[in-house]
């Protein structure tokens, strides 16, 4: 069975810190997923990876396969990147592909 | 585009009701899935489906079932609701298995 296991749990920054989310999994997987959902809202994508290393602005995630290891990395950090950040692995269980979650980290970003 | 569309977005059921979540995507997306979101623990798989006429059970999947009759719509039935049922439910929908993911707006759902 895959575990996925997220660290902070918590995690509080003043506006303009570099922030990193980190990840591990248990099992290999096919593809890492990354998440935002803020609070009392709705769930957004915001990388999947397999390999290497994804930039969308301020958000940078990596991942090394060897090591069963993502990070989240948020530069610049702002109070509007206050959220719970979630990741997943799609793994092979069985004879289709299966997500498995982290628990998530919420993030706060004071001002 | 629509994306993925959950309805209703809250709902209040007494023990033993039944009822139907509803989830559509217009994205011709052949992976859907449903989880459920409850406090401390991760999102976890309810049921999915790989395309239409298949489906196959997640991770927590008593007390739900689903169809899937068209590529579009992929609805959670609660055949006897119980508190345990209570949650924010999620329907998630992807071009594959292993795509990206889109999720709906979830339903939060109480059982009294």
């Amino acid at each position: 069975k895959n575990e996925v296991e997220q660290s902070p749990q918590n995690l509080t920054a003043q506006e303009g810190e570099f922030i990193t989310i980190n990840c591990s999994y248990s099992v290999g997987i096919s593809a890492l997923h990354w998440l935002q959902q803020h609070p009392g809202g709705g769930i957004v994508s915001l990388f999947m990876l397999s390999s290497g290393k994804k930039k969308h602005g301020r958000l940078i995630a990596t991942i090394n396969i060897q090591e069963k290891h993502s990070s989240l990395h948020i530069t610049a950090s702002h109070p509007r990147d206050s959220a719970v950040y979630i990741c997943a692995s799609s793994y092979l269980g069985g004879s289709n592909y299966k997500l498995t979650f982290g628990k998530g980290t919420l993030l706060t970003v004071n001002p | 585009n629509a994306g993925v569309t959950q309805t209703p977005k809250f709902q209040v059921l007494k023990t033993g009701q039944s009822m139907t979540l509803q989830c559509a995507q217009d994205m011709n997306h052949e992976y859907m899935s449903w989880y459920r979101q409850d406090p401390g623990m991760g999102l976890r798989l309810i049921h999915y489906s790989v395309g239409a006429g298949i489906t196959d059970q997640g991770e927590v999947p008593n007390g739900y079932n689903v169809s899937r009759s068209t590529t579009e719509d992929f609805p959670l039935r609660l055949l006897s609701a119980a508190p345990s049922q209570t949650s924010v439910y999620f329907c998630a929908s992807s071009v594959k298995n292993t795509g990206e993911l889109f999720f709906g707006e979830g339903s939060r759902l109480t059982v009294l």
